[in-house]
């Protein structure tokens, strides 16, 4: 079974600077994917970065880079030159497993931008 | 280039009644996804179907509850006899191929039961 774990029920950033957004996980498989949701008040769910497990490299969206540490089964968010409008509750989730395609999510991160 | 489309948005239904969500996912995307989100939780997954069949229906509810994705139109989730317990987000996601990692999410139904 997989688990995410995210220990950081709210954050506080000032604008410009940046912000990790902490997230472990817990899988037996080999293959897995991590990803990372932003669900701002309007509540929808909006894409913002995949790592595959077998990815060399950290992966970078734009403001967005995850730092992958594989051995310490740690996938955290990198949020650079923080804006207004990152304000939201950040979720991090894991597939795991050949053939499976269900994402497992963590509790979530409220992340406040304070100008 | 449409997301992936949830109606309705908001769906009230007293204690005893049937509430019917549906998803339209993305163009060019064949498999659907289920999740569900109680008030300041994450989401939880529900089922995982692709057009006609069932692939992954392991966080559903046994009673109740129950998914389709016809040959046309949309996916139906659908909730019988709901309870108070069932107020929550119900998002859909999609995906475009078997081997592709990314699920991309509707807006969601908010579920209030009276």
């Amino acid at each position: 079974a997989q688990k995410i774990t995210q220990t950081q029920p709210g954050m506080f950033v000032q604008e410009k600077e940046a912000v990790t957004l902490d997230c472990t996980y817990d899988t037996s498989d080999q293959s897995y994917g991590l990803f990372w949701y932003k669900q701002p008040s309007s509540g929808e769910m909006i894409f913002l970065i995949y790592q595959g497990s077998y990815d060399e490299q950290n992966a970078t969206e734009g403001r967005y880079s995850l730092n992958f540490q594989k051995a310490r089964k740690s996938a955290n968010l990198v949020i650079s030159a923080s804006q207004l409008g990152d304000s939201a509750m950040y979720f991090c989730a894991m597939r795991g497993g050949t053939g499976r395609r269900a994402l497992t999510f963590g509790s979530g991160t409220r992340l406040q931008v304070q100008p | 280039n449409a997301g992936v489309m949830q109606n309705p948005r908001h769906l009230v239904r007293r204690r005893g009644q049937e509430a019917r969500l549906r998803c339209s996912p993305m163009k060019g995307h064949s498999h659907v996804y289920w999740y569900r989100q109680l008030p300041e939780e994450g989401l939880k997954f529900m089922v995982y179907l692709q057009k006609e069949n069932i692939i992954d229906e392991s966080g559903m509810p046994k009673e109740r509850f129950s998914a389709e994705f016809p040959k046309e139109g949309p996916s139906i989730l659908r909730i019988q006899q709901v309870v108070r317990g069932d107020s929550a987000a119900y998002f859909c996601a999609s995906s475009p191929v078997r081997n592709s990692e990314t699920q991309y999410f509707g807006p969601g139904t908010r579920l209030l039961v009276l």
